[in-house]
């Protein structure tokens, strides 16, 4: 399966600041995709990065908060803006997924806003 | 690392016995399901799959199980061992390529 690299790895922010999460895939690949995962809970879809065009988000997300951007078939970001501790997460990255095939995630970027 | 599964149903098994886990999944629809295996500090990786045509399907020392009729899942770990040790997910297509995962589960294996 494909290699995920995301960066960075953690890191601790100030509210009301913006962090940029970038996603790097070492193959070409069609579907990409970004997760939150809160403290102790689940992974939640926040949006499908689409090549090209705008991602498109899920129920709750919004694109003002989230702005995505996927730039070819290797790479998407995700920014988290005018952060709170609210957003204090686990950001993961995937991509596959195509009929009756498998997700791959990356490592997650590990988010704290004091 | 941190803990992902703080507020995680747990299960905790002897070394060397198996281990079940189980998944109610949301959708009648969907068709397709994966679990997954997240250790701390990692995403989660992919462990074993299942289309709704099947039942059963096994790979090495896991097992998934496929109730429709309930909408249940379950992964079955053949002596079980101490990497075992992860939080594990549950996950189906409710949409397309969109996956809904489920709660988790935290496996501790006890030596």
């Amino acid at each position: 399966s494909a290699v995920i690299s995301q960066k960075p790895s953690r890191d601790i922010c100030q509210r009301g600041t913006s962090l940029t999460i970038q996603c790097q895939v070492d193959s070409q690949v069609t579907m990409m995709f970004w997760y939150r995962q809160q403290p102790g809970q689940s992974l939640t879809l926040i949006a499908t990065a689409n090549q090209g065009s705008e991602a498109t988000y899920e129920s709750g997300f919004v694109i003002d908060k989230f702005p995505i951007s996927r730039p070819n078939l290797t790479f998407s970001t995700l920014t988290v803006s005018n952060m709170s501790p609210e957003d204090s997460s686990i950001y993961l990255c995937s991509v596959g997924g195509s009929v009756n095939q498998p997700q791959h995630f990356g490592d997650g970027t590990r988010l704290s806003i004091l | 690392g941190e803990s992902v599964g703080l507020h995680l149903p747990t299960l905790s098994v002897q070394e060397g016995d198996n281990s079940i886990i189980n998944c109610a999944y949301s959708n009648s629809a969907s068709d397709y399901f994966i679990w997954y295996k997240q250790e701390s500090g990692k995403g989660p990786q992919f462990i074993i799959d299942i289309r709704s045509n099947m039942d059963k399907r096994q790979g090495q020392r896991v097992t998934v199980l496929l109730n429709k009729t309930v909408k249940h899942l379950s992964l079955q770990i053949a002596a079980t061992q101490p990497g075992d040790s992860a939080v594990y997910f549950c996950a189906e297509n409710g949409d397309g390529n969109k996956l809904v995962f489920g709660a988790g589960t935290i496996l501790r294996v006890k030596s």
